[in-house]
């Protein structure tokens, strides 16, 4: 079972779409809990991060953890174009090192 | 705004060759990283560096990595005998190294392709 699973998409939704992302992890020591986007030919840029369960709004960004499923998401309210890059998640136990899903790709079409 | 920069964006040797990528981190921040991405697959972690030595490393950092902290400035990756299966694009990240959990900004990566 690999340690996090992140449907890879491609996802296409219309301008104003709500967007859902979503991983699984298996990992139970995973406590903080990430997504990055990354746009083309760039390096992640850290989003949103979580602490153990809980949402946490920012913007038009939610991120949502479930530790007792083991599973996190991201949800979009009114995607812009400007939204369409690959996210990844990514989490962490108490070492620095992060995991990553294999990112989903997002593309929202005007 | 701070960045973390990489050099070369791309880089092309020949198997076996050394390569050396380089990275300036943030300058207050006090922890640094790498990692890879191997087209089509995930990010992967490699090393992270803090006071001048390796604090973690993967299965994937084995003799043939090595990072140094040159100066006050560079962090750098070395390979030493590069093989195909080391092209990849190389992040390097780093991070305040203040508390048990910090972003860590990634820099923009750098391409490398084993021939």
């Amino acid at each position: 079972q690999k340690e996090v699973e992140q449907d890879p998409g491609p996802l296409s939704v219309p301008e104003g779409a709500i967007v859902s992302l979503n991983c699984t992890y298996s990992n139970s020591a995973f406590q903080y809990f990430m997504w990055y986007r990354q746009y083309s030919r760039k390096g992640p840029e850290l989003l949103m991060y979580t602490y153990s369960s809980g949402n946490k709004e920012d913007g038009r960004f939610t991120a949502q953890v479930d530790k007792s499923s083991k599973y996190i998401s991201l949800f979009i309210r009114d995607s812009q174009p400007s939204d369409s890059a690959t996210y990844l998640c990514a989490m962490t136990g108490s070492a620095r090192q992060l995991t990553f899903g294999s990112g989903t790709q997002l593309t929202v079409l005007p | 705004e701070p960045e973390v920069t990489q050099t070369p964006s791309h880089q092309v040797t020949q198997m076996g060759q050394e390569v050396i990528l380089r990275c300036v981190p943030i300058s207050n921040h006090l922890y640094f990283y790498w990692y890879r991405q191997i087209l089509g697959q995930k990010v992967e972690f490699l090393v992270s560096f803090y006071n001048n030595e390796i604090s973690e490393k993967s299965e994937i950092f084995d003799d043939q990595f090595s990072v140094e902290r040159p100066d006050g400035s560079n962090f750098t990756l070395k390979i030493r005998s590069t093989k195909l299966e080391d092209s990849a694009m190389y992040f390097c990240a780093s991070s305040e190294g203040l508390g048990q959990w910090e972003t860590q900004y990634f820099g923009p990566g750098t391409r490398l392709l084993v021939l």
